[in-house]
């Protein structure tokens, strides 16, 4: 039980950007939306979160809905490394930190 | 300087054994996981801890206790292994259990059961 929708794979080129969307549409009111993302043969790796507002920091943006429904993580120029599987996941506060990873969207980045 | 640093990376043991991965973190966290990631890539959670106690405790078998003698540390023993334990386990840390926490994770450990 995830509670979040994703593309199974998608496709980039090189240095341009991506949009990895992602549906929740059971989002409750202090739910915050987490992004990690798993390397080949690591462990997952923080990429952004946010509650209501759009959110930037160095690796990516994460624009969510205005019903907060859905959200999307834009990396704004792919490079070779950014090759991996993305996990959307919503950080349920009130159940002491029980975060539950999806399938994920396995992305590639083609030179 | 890893934040978070489990022990053994890789591991091979026979069916029936009893084994332990060991987890630290150095970032002075309140909160510890551990996460199983199977075959099919799904990650799981199995187990938390928040100062030492514990407060998520999936349904996995009881072959499976953590052990959590400080904030800093978080080990895993298995008891009897069976097959089906074969999976990448991931320890990791955060602040506390607050929602808007990053969680850092571990390089995970490579547990293969023969």
């Amino acid at each position: 039980d995830a509670k979040t929708t994703q593309p199974n794979s998608m496709e980039s080129n090189e240095e341009e950007p991506v949009h990895l969307p992602c549906n929740h549409s059971t989002i409750s009111g202090t739910d915050y939306i987490h992004w990690y993302r798993q390397l080949p043969s690591q462990g997952p790796e923080y990429v952004i979160h946010g509650l209501t507002s759009n959110v930037n920091n160095r690796m990516a943006s994460l624009a969510i809905a205005e019903d907060r429904k859905s959200s999307t993580l834009i990396l704004h120029r792919a490079t070779l490394r950014d090759a991996a599987v993305y996990y959307c996941i919503l950080f349920v506060a009130y159940n002491n930190n029980d975060m539950r990873f999806g399938a994920g969207t396995r992305l590639t980045v083609k030179p | 300087d890893t934040a978070v640093s489990q022990t053994p990376k890789y591991l091979v043991t026979q069916m029936g054994n009893d084994k332990s991965i060991k987890c630290e973190q150095n970032l002075g966290h309140d909160t510890m996981y551990w996460y199983k990631q199977d075959s099919k890539k799904f990650l799981k959670i199995m187990f938390s801890y928040n100062n030492k106690e514990l407060i998520i405790n999936e349904t996995v078998p009881n072959r499976f206790s953590p052990k959590s003698p400080d904030k800093a540390h978080l080990n895993l023993h298995i008891n009897s292994l069976e097959l089906g334990d074969s999976a990448v386990y991931f320890c990791a840390s955060s602040q506390n259990t607050g929602a808007g926490n990053t969680i850092y994770f571990g390089e995970g450990s490579w547990l293969t059961v023969v």
